[in-house]
């Protein structure tokens, strides 16, 4: 059992480059969420879905899409890379509404990424 | 924009001290839960504590919850080295779908 699942750990790239982070997760959860931590501003929602098929934008969007094709996968693009996207980005699942009473994150080990 | 600031920034204790953080929020609240992140790592659920709770244990840890003063406090009974990490509090809103987390509180606890 592996929990959740990001790919790759580190990645550089040249500004206007492309990428796509790949979560994965065992648990059969239903929502799933992106974040991007940077010193200081502690962790800010980037976008996440309720279910397959589904996607929300959350705080900060702009720069990135995202997509839900199967259930146990959520994917993070960056369709021309910036400085300013250089950060940590962590994958969380949860198999209940977090909004609800028991809603709790079940996180990745994040993804490295530095633009050039 | 941030939902919960954590107090302090940072902490640094001897092991078997208590180490208390503070975390306020700006808006009502369903639930208020406790992370742990280990340097380098991903975070780790501790403790959630719902808005009809007004303390809550898990452990060593204690967690109080005052939705009047939209406050809350984790407290780590006898620290260990282990416990070095930072602690983030997330509030989740009635009626959203997701957590808003805060800047967090570095420990560092000193053998």
């Amino acid at each position: 059992n592996a929990g959740v699942t990001q790919t790759p750990k580190f990645r550089v790239l040249k500004t206007g480059q492309s990428m796509t982070l790949l979560c994965a997760q065992d648990m059969n959860h239903e929502y799933m969420y992106w974040y991007r931590q940077d010193p200081g501003m502690g962790l800010r929602l980037i976008h996440y879905s309720v279910g397959e098929g589904t996607t929300a934008k959350g705080e900060v969007p702009d720069g990135y899409n995202v997509s839900r094709l199967k259930k146990q996968n959520f994917l993070l693009g960056l369709e021309s890379a910036a400085p300013s996207q250089t950060s940590v980005y962590f994958c969380a699942s949860s198999y209940l509404f977090v909004g609800r009473g028991s809603g709790e994150l079940f996180f990745g080990e994040g993804s490295r990424l530095t633009v050039l | 924009s941030q939902q919960g600031e954590e107090d302090p920034q940072a902490l640094s204790i001897q092991e078997g001290e208590n180490a208390t953080m503070n975390c306020s929020y700006k808006t009502s609240i369903n639930n208020l839960q406790w992370y742990r992140q280990n340097s380098g790592r991903g975070l780790v659920h501790l403790i959630l504590i719902r808005s009809n709770e007004r303390e809550k244990h898990s452990g060593r840890l204690r967690v109080t919850l005052d939705t009047s003063k939209k406050s809350s406090s984790l407290l780590i009974t006898a620290s260990r080295a282990a416990d070095t990490a930072s602690y983030f509090c997330a509030t989740a809103n009635t009626g959203f779908q997701k957590l808003v987390f805060g800047t967090g509180t570095r420990l560092l606890v000193s053998p």
